[in-house]
This record gives C-alpha cells, structure tokens and sequence, in this order.
C-alpha cells in the first residue's frame, strides 16, 4: 500500500483563489519532503524541498510567494498555490523518504499525485 | 548526482523480457542506482534500487555492469500494465532531492 499520501487527488479552483494540496507519510517521519509539478508529457520538475520546522528551500524560478510550504509536523507537508491561474493547471506530486525500512539505501517514495486544474 | 542516459523509448512484447538500459558513466562509489516507473498519471513508484551487486525482487532484476557505469533493468515477462516511463537514477544514500531526467517511455505490445 502506499506509503505517502496526498490529498486532493484532483482539485479544480477558480482563478484567484487559493487551493492546499496535503502530503503525508503514513508510517514513518519524514523531516524532508520533496514537492515536484509536472505539465503533461513531460518529466518532473523539482520545486521545493520542504523542511520540518524551517523554511522551505525553493528551486531557482520558483516563486516562494506564490507556491507557499508548510511543513508542520514530521509526517505532513502542504502545498499552497496561491492566487491561482490556469496556467497553474499541472500534476503536482510529493515524495518522502523512509529512512527506517531497514535495506540501505534509504528508499524514496512518491505520493500519488493531485492534479489541479484552474478555471 | 551524477547524470542518466536512457533512451527516449523502447517496445516490448507482451509476456516478452523488457530489457531497459541507463548509463550513468560518471557514478560515483557511494551512489545507488534507483529505478522507478510512472505510470499515467500517477505518481513515480519505486521498482528497484542497488550499488553494485545485481538485485531482484517481486517486481524485476536490476544488473549493474561491474564498472558500475551502466546498468539494466529487466521485467522478466512484460504484461500491458508495465506500459509507463521508467525512470533511472543515481544518488548518494543520504541525499533525498532527486532531479529527474526524461526516462524512457516503454510501450508493451499485445
């Protein structure tokens, strides 16, 4: 079963407004999470790396105004696209990693993905 | 990290070996190799990962050359729902930030 979570699976919102997308990790802590957006046929792009209890470090041509990380707690990072446009419209995906599976190597897992689409 | 080179996108036949290769030249000796696949419109799953010694597990075998310089993944008997981009990617144990590349877009004939 899946091991992070994110929560919508699709959201659609109006220009303008404002819209959370939630990633969790079900059964181990995670002070970093990762957040990727991806356009459709192409490959993920990385924009952020969400720490636990500090700012969240954002990849260059992100803007941090707009794509909001909070990253309260050890198992739940959010995503907030703020003040929406369609071109905001895109898959956004989180990813955490397990580091107590026990095999090295620390495995990183994927959240399903919340495709939101603005109108 | 260091770089992967895939190619762009390979066929398979149904119930046929998916043999899918990744260079990745410029490795380092304390990076993994990970495969993952996305299938669409879903979020990228992990299939496998190794450092050196050749791995297996439910999913497909991973065999990484003894250079270490490239690697293959191998889906012993390819079905339908193997059709995705299969990622492969190189990383130190204790980085989490992955940078995709563009994988390789596999496509299972019938």
């Amino acid at each position: 079963g899946a091991v992070v979570s994110q929560h919508p699976s699709w959201v659609i919102c109006k220009s303008g407004t404002s819209v959370k997308i939630e990633c969790r990790s079900l059964d181990f802590q995670a002070t970093t999470m990762f957040w990727y957006r991806q356009f459709p046929k192409q490959s993920l792009m990385l924009m952020a790396t969400s720490n636990e209890g500090s700012k969240a470090t954002y990849e260059q041509g992100v803007e941090k105004d707009k794509f909001l990380i909070n990253h309260a707690s050890l198992t739940l990072s959010t995503l907030t696209v703020t003040s929406a446009h369609p071109e905001d419209s895109s898959f956004y995906i989180c990813s955490a990693t397990d580091r107590g599976r026990g095999s090295s190597g620390n495995t990183i897992y994927f959240g399903e993905g919340s495709w939101l689409t603005v109108v | 990290d260091a770089k992967t080179t895939q190619p762009t996108s390979m066929d398979c036949a149904e119930g046929r070996a998916a043999n899918l290769p990744c260079n990745h030249s410029t490795i380092s000796g304390n990076e993994y190799v990970y495969w993952y696949r996305q299938i669409h419109s879903q979020g990228p799953q992990y299939i496998i990962h190794g450092l050196k010694n050749n791995e297996t597990n439910e999913m497909a075998s991973l065999i990484i050359t003894e250079d270490r310089k490239s690697s293959t993944l191998i889906l012993p008997h390819a079905t339908l729902r193997d059709t995705a981009v299969y990622y492969c990617i190189v990383r130190v144990v204790d980085r989490d930030k992955i940078i995709f590349g563009k994988g390789t877009r596999l496509h299972i004939l019938p």
